[in-house]
């Protein structure tokens, strides 16, 4: 069965830090990736995805992935994070033309102004 | 604002009952799915249903069911609760159910007492 391995469940920062959340998932065909962010308070939302092509894929707020088919990851990474940026962040997997996408178990991110 | 719309936002029970989530999905999302969101379980997926038809199962009991209307609203009934079913039940839709970008409501939070 698929599964979705998040390796950090807390991380602390200070601000301008740069930031590595790991994300290893178990399917071994062709799949869609994705990293969603959970602000306090809101639902979950599309940070970035990763369909086809360039393995490097950017995201909103300055957010990036990097897809590495033979390490099955897909590690997000921002290279200065801001206050704003705490929040809950969950990798997830889908199946290509599957119809069920797993989520991680999210990675809590503060950081300190 | 996703478009998703999920009600009641809160709800508090007994153990026993049995409630009713509602959720109505973007306007033209066929696809309606239901997650489990607790403290020591992440986001678990539970259901998905494309235009009125079951898709996938996760790991959802048989004490909950849910449905898909004509009108693509979608219900996820929960009966003889337990004091573990209490969490946050989201929902989430997308326009066919086999790329994975969902987009999630705000979420039901249940409270069984």
């Amino acid at each position: 069965a698929q599964s979705v391995s998040q390796h950090n469940h807390h991380v602390i920062l200070s601000e301008a830090a740069s930031l590595e959340l790991g994300c290893n998932y178990s399917y071994g065909g062709t799949v869609n990736l994705f990293w969603y962010v959970q602000y306090p308070g809101q639902h979950l939302q599309l940070l970035l995805k990763y369909f086809s092509g360039d393995p490097l894929v950017k995201g909103i707020k300055g957010f990036e992935a990097e897809f590495i088919k033979s390490k099955f990851s897909f590690n997000l990474r921002k290279p200065s994070v801001q206050w704003s940026d705490t929040a809950e962040y969950f990798c997830a997997v889908n199946e290509d033309g599957g119809f069920k996408t797993i989520f991680g178990a999210g990675t809590r991110l503060f950081v300190k102004a | 604002d996703s478009g998703v719309t999920q009600t009641p936002k809160h709800l508090i029970t007994a153990t026993g009952q049995r409630v009713t989530l509602r959720c109505s999905p973007r306007s033209g999302d066929l696809s309606v799915y239901w997650y489990q969101q607790s403290l020591d379980q992440g986001l678990q997926f539970l259901i998905h249903y494309y235009n009125g038809e079951e898709r996938a199962k996760g790991n959802i009991l048989e004490r909950f069911s849910a449905q898909q209307f004509p009108d693509l609203h979608s219900e996820l009934n929960l009966s003889s609760l337990e004091l573990g079913d209490s969490a946050l039940y989201f929902c989430a839709s997308s326009v066919s159910g086999a790329d994975g970008e969902l987009f999630f409501g705000e979420g039901s939070r249940l409270t069984v007492l």
